[in-house]
């Protein structure tokens, strides 16, 4: 059974602080992975994409992606009040469906 | 362009009723999926389809079934509603599933209650 691991939270961070957001996968054959940010009653819109080991920056937000320990984040910078929502990981091996984790909720305070 | 989009948005059934969820897509996108989202748990694939033509079932396709009606549309049956099917349901659809970086755009929801 292929897993994606996340921190339910809730993770509070103060408005203008760096929300650091971790995931873990268990298939080793992974190569697509995603970030997705879902609002309280709406549906998940997709924040980030990576699929090589680093960093890929997107204005506030980073992904940052390490294979080799089966690692995934999503770091946010400058966070505001308005980032708080629920990150969803989800990651494929490319010829399987994608497999999402259980969210992380992210609360930024005023 | 509408993208994808799920009728209806709230539905109540009782025990033993039967009801489809639709969705529609108009990105002329390959790929459709259905999950399923309850507090807690995650999004859990139901079905997919890679393809026109095609299904597969996802991690909890029982007490379902799914037509791929034509490239645009994908529909999801209950065929006897259970109270253990209330949930909210999204639907959506990607390029090229199988390509590796292939995105999936989701529709707005159906919030389903089944007494």
């Amino acid at each position: 059974q292929k897993e994606v691991e996340q921190n339910s939270g809730p993770l509070s961070v103060p408005e203008g602080a760096i929300a650091s957001l971790n995931c873990t996968y268990s298939d080793r054959v992974s190569q697509s992975f995603f970030w997705y940010r879902q609002y309280s009653g709406k549906s998940p819109e997709l924040i980030m994409s990576i699929y090589s080991n680093g960093d890929k920056e997107d204005g506030r937000f980073t992904a940052q992606l390490n294979k080799a320990s089966q690692y995934v984040s999503l770091l946010i910078r400058d966070s505001q009040p308005s980032d708080s929502a629920t990150y969803l990981c989800a990651v494929t091996a490319g010829n399987t469906p994608l497999v999402f984790g259980k969210g992380t909720r992210l609360s930024v305070i005023a | 362009n509408a993208g994808v989009t799920q009728t209806p948005k709230f539905q109540v059934l009782k025990t033993g009723q039967s009801m489809t969820l639709q969705c529609a897509q108009d990105m002329n996108h390959n790929s459709m999926y259905w999950y399923r989202q309850d507090p807690g748990m995650g999004l859990r694939l139901i079905y997919y389809s890679a393809s026109e033509g095609t299904t597969d079932k996802g991690e909890v396709p029982n007490g379902y079934n799914v037509s791929r009606l034509n490239k645009r549309e994908f529909s999801l049956r209950l065929e006897s509603a259970a109270p253990s099917q209330t949930s909210v349901y999204f639907c959506a659809s990607s390029a090229f599933f199988g390509t590796g970086p292939d995105t999936q755009y989701f529709g707005p929801g159906t919030r389903l209650t089944v007494l």
